[in-house]
């Protein structure tokens, strides 16, 4: 079974500039994740989608931050206009979202400097 | 939200027993999950406690007692391997239809040394 695809994994861009994520998730998950792990940290949920619906984005910075789910597949994240304090992997996560244990599944990761 | 805490650095020597602990304060909650993640890679799928107890797999258990808030992992016959962070997370109660959200710790970064 293939994993949890993201891409670009690498990223540098100059402050003020654009970026975007592109998340492929396991086939058949039904939710979606996007973390931001800053360095030494433990990664924090920034939005979650349930098929192409949003459940849980609370804790994106809107004023920067967008993400969508079109046909309940893949994902796109974009940060515009990025600042320092973005730097940090983005990881991509999918479950199952049954009623069990509903495990989480995470992705490479892609780790965006900068600058 | 939640308050997770666990050490940040462990270390310990090949075939030795080490205990990770993890303590936390929630406003709901809905399981704990244990995390390996090593240095530039994703986090990876360890063990999950929902009922009080020892959950055991292969050389990996994981205890939980929620009413003291505590949870450890414990890792048998270290091997080189094996040095990683470990992640804490916590799910609290979701709304509707969904199981909640996770927080996560900042992660035990443990080495272990020949």
């Amino acid at each position: 079974e293939a994993g949890v695809a993201q891409s670009p994994r690498y990223k540098i861009i100059e402050k003020r500039q654009s970026v975007a994520f592109w998340c492929n998730p396991i086939s058949g998950h039904a939710t979606l994740y996007w973390y931001q792990q800053i360095l030494g940290q433990g990664p924090k949920l920034l939005i979650q989608f349930q098929n192409n619906g949003v459940v849980d984005d609370s804790q994106l910075p809107k004023d920067r931050f967008s993400a969508e789910r079109l046909k309940g597949v893949d994902s796109t994240l974009k940060i515009q206009p990025a600042k320092l304090e973005d730097s940090a992997v983005y990881l991509c996560a999918s479950s199952l979202d049954s009623q069990n244990t509903d495990t989480q599944y995470f992705g490479p990761g892609t780790r965006l400097t900068v600058l | 939200g939640q308050n997770i805490d666990q050490p940040t650095e462990m270390t310990a020597t090949e075939g030795a027993i080490v205990q990770i602990n993890c303590t936390y304060q929630t406003s709901g909650f809905n399981g704990l999950f244990w995390y390996q993640q090593h240095a530039g890679e994703a986090p990876t799928f360890l063990s999950y406690n929902v009922l009080d107890g020892l959950e055991e797999k292969g050389r990996f258990s994981s205890f939980l007692s929620r009413s003291k808030g505590y949870s450890y992992l414990l890792l048998k016959e270290l091997q080189m391997k094996d040095s990683a962070s470990y992640l804490c997370a916590v799910r609290d109660q979701g709304r509707g239809s969904t199981l909640g959200r996770l927080y996560f710790g900042r992660g035990t970064q443990l080495t272990v040394w020949p």
